[in-house]
């Protein structure tokens, strides 16, 4: 059973261009969480998606920042016209449930950003 | 606003010693509390986690302890191992699902 996929795992992007992360839950997961890693900070939560719903944003910035989870396909985490101050590691987490199964988030090899 | 805190960015240890790690926290309304294990390209795992309704949690070499009084808590790894060389984060929450992470602590097992 294959683990969480995340791709690209490093992008590079000139300010003002878009970035596309894309994260790809593990079989049989219908939860997927998206959580960013500043330098020298721990992991911030992002969102909380199920499929074709978001269930809670409230980590994510409010303007250049969405991310949806498509009925087929992966989840997408977009970033609008990149600043330098977007680069960080975002990873990726899916679970089978909803509730109190924490150990059961299983996170992704993240996605390097580097916004020149 | 970091509400969990790791102020140890890096600890050495040797191997068969103990290592300990420790994690504050300042959100009293956090009832569930984690350490994930991370190593160098990877997504961290999850390790061991305790409710706000106990003090200790075992499993295996891991040890949690959580004071909530002082809204503390630590891991206590024994014996290291060298292949518990990893960046440690603590994480706690409030809800069901949305976990806050300390910056994490770098472990070092020597042989």
């Amino acid at each position: 059973n294959a683990g969480v996929m995340q791709n690209p795992r490093h992008l590079v992007r000139r300010r003002g261009q878009e970035a596309r992360l894309r994260c790809s839950p593990m079989k049989g997961h219908s939860h997927v969480y998206w959580y960013r890693q500043l330098p020298e900070e721990g992991l911030k939560f992002m969102v909380y998606l199920q499929k074709e719903n978001i269930i809670d944003e409230s980590g994510m910035p409010k303007e250049r920042f969405s991310a949806e989870f498509p009925k087929e396909g992966p989840s997408i985490l977009r970033i609008q016209q990149v600043v330098r101050g977007d680069s960080a590691a975002y990873f990726c987490a899916s679970s089978p449930l909803y509730g109190r199964a924490y150990n059961e988030q299983f996170f992704g090899p993240g996605t390097r950003l580097t916004v020149l | 606003d970091q509400q969990v805190k790791q102020n140890s960015p890096s600890l050495s240890v040797q191997e068969g010693r103990i290592s300990i790690l420790n994690c504050d926290y300042t959100n009293s309304m956090f009832d569930y509390f984690l350490w994930y294990k991370k190593y160098p390209a990877e997504g961290p795992t999850f390790l061991i986690s305790i409710s706000s309704i106990k003090d200790k949690n075992e499993d295996g070499r891991f040890t949690v302890f959580l004071n909530k009084s002082a809204k503390h808590l630590s891991l206590h790894i024994v014996p290291s191992q060298p292949g518990d060389s990893a960046v440690y984060f603590c994480a706690a929450s409030e809800n069901d699902y949305k976990l806050s992470f300390g910056a994490g602590t770098t472990v070092t097992v020597r042989a």
